[in-house]
């Protein structure tokens, strides 16, 4: 099963920091959390992707709870051009994608 | 630049016929995967082809065909049998061996049954 939990959408203002949540409760010790996000009408994203340590990268930052079941997706400072789907994914040979978290960047 | 091209973009097809969606990928990548995603919907996994001449069925392949006679290409087609063929076709691909590898998609096929 590689299903994983996020919120429906979410809302934040813009400037903000935003912390997307999901919930991976049945990964395994080599399952990697990949993070993506799609615009309308676009293909999705590659944002970033970690195994157990936080990760940084010029777009966000991934931090992931000590027993793996969970992970957030940090945007520092979200701008207008971050509203999107963003698919939060245990990754192994193929990727399962969930409905995601349609954020809302609020002007 | 490397990357996936998908074409074309926009895509009408009469009932009862077979289309043809083009997925190239000029990053070297082994392997190559299609996914459908209806409106307001997450994408669903249709075929994924690890290695050329090879290729996996996913959650979804009835009434789709697929095949992988080069590295580079993987061309899916929908046939008459799938009952309800309109939606937003991607094709993503990545290096293989390891979940450490992230995916790279193409911009998408529109298909709309008339």
């Amino acid at each position: 099963d590689a299903k994983t939990t996020q919120p429906n959408s979410m809302e934040s203002n813009e400037e903000e920091p935003v912390h997307l949540p999901c919930n991976h409760s049945t990964i395994s010790g080599t399952d990697y959390i990949h993070w993506y996000r799609q615009l309308p009408s676009q293909g999705p994203e590659y944002v970033i992707h970690g195994l157990t340590s936080n990760v940084n990268n010029r777009m966000a930052s991934l931090a992931i709870a000590e027993d793996r079941k969970s992970s957030t997706l940090i945007l520092h400072r979200a701008t207008l051009r971050d509203a999107a789907v963003y698919y939060c994914i245990k990754r192994d040979d193929k990727i399962i994608f969930g409905k995601g978290t349609r954020l809302h960047i609020l002007p | 630049d490397g990357g996936i091209t998908q074409s074309p973009k926009y895509l009408f097809r009469k009932e009862g016929q077979n289309v043809t969606l083009s997925c190239e990928q000029n990053l070297n990548h082994d392997a190559m995967y299609w996914y459908r995603q209806d409106p307001g919907q997450g994408l669903r996994l249709i075929y994924y082809s690890q290695i050329v001449n090879d290729f996996q069925k996913g959650d979804i392949a009835e009434g789709y065909s697929v095949s992988r006679e080069k590295k580079e290409s993987f061309p899916l087609t929908v046939t008459s049998a799938q009952k309800n063929p309109t939606a937003f076709y991607l094709c993503a691909s990545s290096m293989a061996g390891g979940a450490n590898y992230g995916y790279t998609f193409g911009s998408g096929t529109r298909l709309t049954v008339v």
